[in-house]
């Protein structure tokens, strides 16, 4: 079973539109993390989320969004999509913030 | 935020013993230190976490100094397969303070 699964791997979208990413983790963790990597492979994180708090790194747009309907779900929606948006976002879980972090595959976003 | 420092990147070969160093002056109390592993096209895999001295396991060694502000991995005798990015994590072990990864370290193993 995956522990940690995003969805879709792969998103090729047009600039200004508003899209979102899903992530799911089935290992029963409390916090959820988004992750930005870029095409020189540094690993930012966006947000830490559990069911008692949001998180956002202050340097993230407010284009993005995390969104969580359960404790096993955090969506990523972005709104007015941007050339500068294009890179592989990975989805992570922990049991509690700064444990081991599990790690989806990654949705590789691009921009055109 | 705890910064981390690595180097961009190493080299070695089959059966070599690898040591990748993290600094981190401005580590917080509370920090501990963890090192994942990243093959190409896949998420970050957890390697091996620690908070002071020295942890080891099934894979890997860290060496934290008394002063905790740098870390090592240590890969023993290293494979081809070793060939990943690795990157050092710093954070809090309480919710509220963000986590910051490293820039990474690509080591390339050679046969």
């Amino acid at each position: 079973d995956t522990a940690v699964s995003q969805t879709p791997k792969y998103l090729v979208t047009q600039m200004g539109n508003d899209k979102s990413i899903k992530c799911e983790q089935n290992l029963g963790h409390d916090t959820m993390y988004w992750y930005k990597q870029d095409s020189k492979k540094f690993l930012k994180i966006m947000f830490s989320y559990n069911n008692k708090e949001l998180i956002i790194n202050e340097t993230v747009p407010n284009r993005f969004s995390p969104k969580s309907p359960d404790k096993a779900h955090l969506n990523l929606h972005i709104n007015s999509l941007e050339l500068g948006d294009s890179a592989v976002y990975f989805c992570a879980s922990s049991q509690d913030t700064g444990s081991e972090q599990y790690f989806g595959p990654g949705t590789r976003l691009t921009v055109t | 935020l705890a910064k981390t420092t690595q180097p961009i990147s190493m080299d070695s070969y089959e059966g070599q013993e690898v040591n990748i160093t993290c600094s981190h002056n401005n580590i917080a109390t509370n920090d501990y230190i963890t090192w994942y592993q990243q093959f190409p096209s896949q998420g970050p895999r957890f390697i091996i976490q620690g908070y002071k001295t020295k942890v080891t396991n099934e894979v890997a060694s860290l060496f934290i100094p008394a002063d905790r502000k740098s870390s090592t991995l240590s890969l023993p005798r290293v494979s081809l397969s070793d060939t990943a990015v690795y990157y050092c994590l710093v954070g809090e072990d309480n919710a509220g303070n963000m986590l910051t990864f490293g820039g990474g370290t690509r080591l390339m193993v050679k046969p």
